[in-house]
């Protein structure tokens, strides 16, 4: 299985504050990755697909970078409505994993 | 708009068996791949099954492989998922979510139900 090794496990960020979580493959996965956003008591929401491609609506502070084994979520300008956890997912290949989460509180 | 729906969740005693549905809406359920997806209390999201548009492939992770069935009534815009043989560990919010497939090869959940509680316990 793939595992994804995702960093920090939480996170504090001061309003306007660009902040960065990480996720790391256990193998290439040719960026078939995509980041969610989850508020409390929430179902997930999709930000980002294949690594860097915003999902429709989403707010363009949020990027994706990232290939290979290595891959970035960055968040520019941190808003009040930003917290939550976020997962990263894998879907090269089955079975499909996530990432082990980042909290993000405002500080 | 999109929407997914989940139902059937609730308490069962280990060993027993629970089908969860998801009606769907918004979209043309037969063209799209869908998937279970669970997320025990306070833990993290652990994908569990896929079906293809048309139900003819599926997959499973192994912890379930054999005790669980997805399928997919197309006529009704209906996803199912059979759970037999129960485990405390299967214990979690179950989340029925479309697959998005762009380009055929970048795949992943571009919409997700609210989720239906499954609790495993005597």
């Amino acid at each position: 299985d793939i595992q994804m090794t995702q960093s920090p496990a939480s996170l504090s960020a001061s309003l306007g504050e660009t902040i960065s979580i990480e996720c790391r493959a256990s193998e290439d996965i040719y960026s078939n990755l995509a980041w969610y956003q989850q508020k409390s008591g929430k179902s997930p929401q999709l930000l980002i697909y294949a690594a860097n491609r915003l999902q429709d609506g989403v707010p363009s502070r949020f990027s994706g970078s990232g290939s290979g084994t290595q891959y970035s979520l960055k968040i520019s300008g941190m808003q009040p409505e930003d917290e939550g956890d976020y997962f990263c997912l894998q879907g090269s290949k089955f079975p499909w994993t996530f990432g082990g989460g980042t909290k993000l509180e405002l500080k | 708009e999109v929407q997914l729906v989940e139902s059937g969740g609730g308490l069962v005693q280990p060993g027993r068996s629970m089908k969860l549905s998801c009606a769907a809406s918004g979209f043309t359920f037969s063209n799209y791949g869908m998937a279970w997806v669970r997320q025990a209390p306070t833990k993290g999201l652990e994908w569990v099954a896929t079906i293809s548009y048309d139900g003819s492939s599926t997959y499973y992770r192994d912890s379930v492989k054999g005790r669980f069935t997805i399928s997919r009534d197309n006529a009704k815009s209906t996803l199912y998922l059979q759970m037999n043989s129960l485990r405390s560990e299967d214990t979690a919010t179950y989340y029925c979510t479309r697959v998005e497939d762009w380009e055929l090869f970048y795949w992943y959940f571009d919409f997700w139900g609210p989720g239906t509680m499954v609790t495993v316990s005597s």
